[in-house]
């Protein structure tokens, strides 16, 4: 029973690059969201989907681009990396109807 | 605009004794909360919650207590033990939306 399953782990990037968080869910959830917490801030929604096909921004969502590929992934790309991206990023995935998120171990990402 | 207030960064309790972790919310349109735990290095975890037609949930040491009209809601923990030691969020939604509003944090050390 995996759960939310996130790729990769960790990862330094430099100023400028880009690339793809991808995430997994396992558990045929309809919603998927993108969390990033930093320190003193919390966890703040990046993107959400209600469902395949469909995305929606949350409260801040500059600098992200997301894609629901299937009911299962939902993937965050960063198109230029900025030291200001620099923190953990958490996937999460829920059911309406069923108490509370599943979330990922999350991506710990500096941007050098 | 932090709609969910943990005024809190840290709390320090002996094993044994009650942990009392508060939120504030600003958002009336709240109608259900929740509290998560965090581990180092993991993704949050459901621990409770309750709807906004209640005023108390309980489950095992767990304790969430509402207050509407002070927009305040706390969590209990009796007795801390050390395996309490952890980050944990509150956080929020209104009604027939599956987003979640997270508050900044509390980090509880169960002191032995």
């Amino acid at each position: 029973n995996a759960g939310v399953t996130q790729t990769p782990k960790f990862q330094v990037l430099k100023t400028g690059q880009s690339m793809t968080l991808q995430c997994a869910q396992d558990m045929n959830h309809n919603s998927m969201y993108w969390y990033r917490q930093d320190p003193g801030m919390g966890l703040r929604l990046i993107y959400y989907s209600a469902s395949e096909g469909t995305t929606d921004k949350g409260e801040v969502p500059n600098g992200y681009n997301v894609s629901r590929l299937n009911k299962r992934e939902f993937s965050l790309r960063l198109e230029s990396a900025a030291p200001s991206q620099t923190s953990v990023y958490f996937c999460a995935s829920s059911e309406l109807g069923v108490d509370g998120y599943t979330f990922g171990s999350g991506t710990r990402l500096t941007v050098v | 605009d932090q709609q969910v207030k943990q005024n809190s960064p840290s709390l320090s309790v002996q094993e044994g004794r009650i942990s009392i972790l508060n939120c504030d919310y600003t958002n009336s349109m709240f109608d259900y909360f929740l509290w998560y735990k965090k581990y180092p290095a993991e993704g949050p975890t459901f621990l409770i919650s309750i709807s906004s037609i209640k005023d108390k949930n309980e489950d095992g040491r767990f304790t969430v207590f509402l207050n509407k009209s002070a927009k305040h809601l706390s969590l209990h923990i009796v007795p801390s033990q050390p395996g309490d030691s952890a980050v944990y969020f509150c956080a929020a939604r209104d009604f027939g939306n599956e987003k979640l509003t997270f508050g900044t944090g509390t980090r509880l050390t169960i002191i032995p």
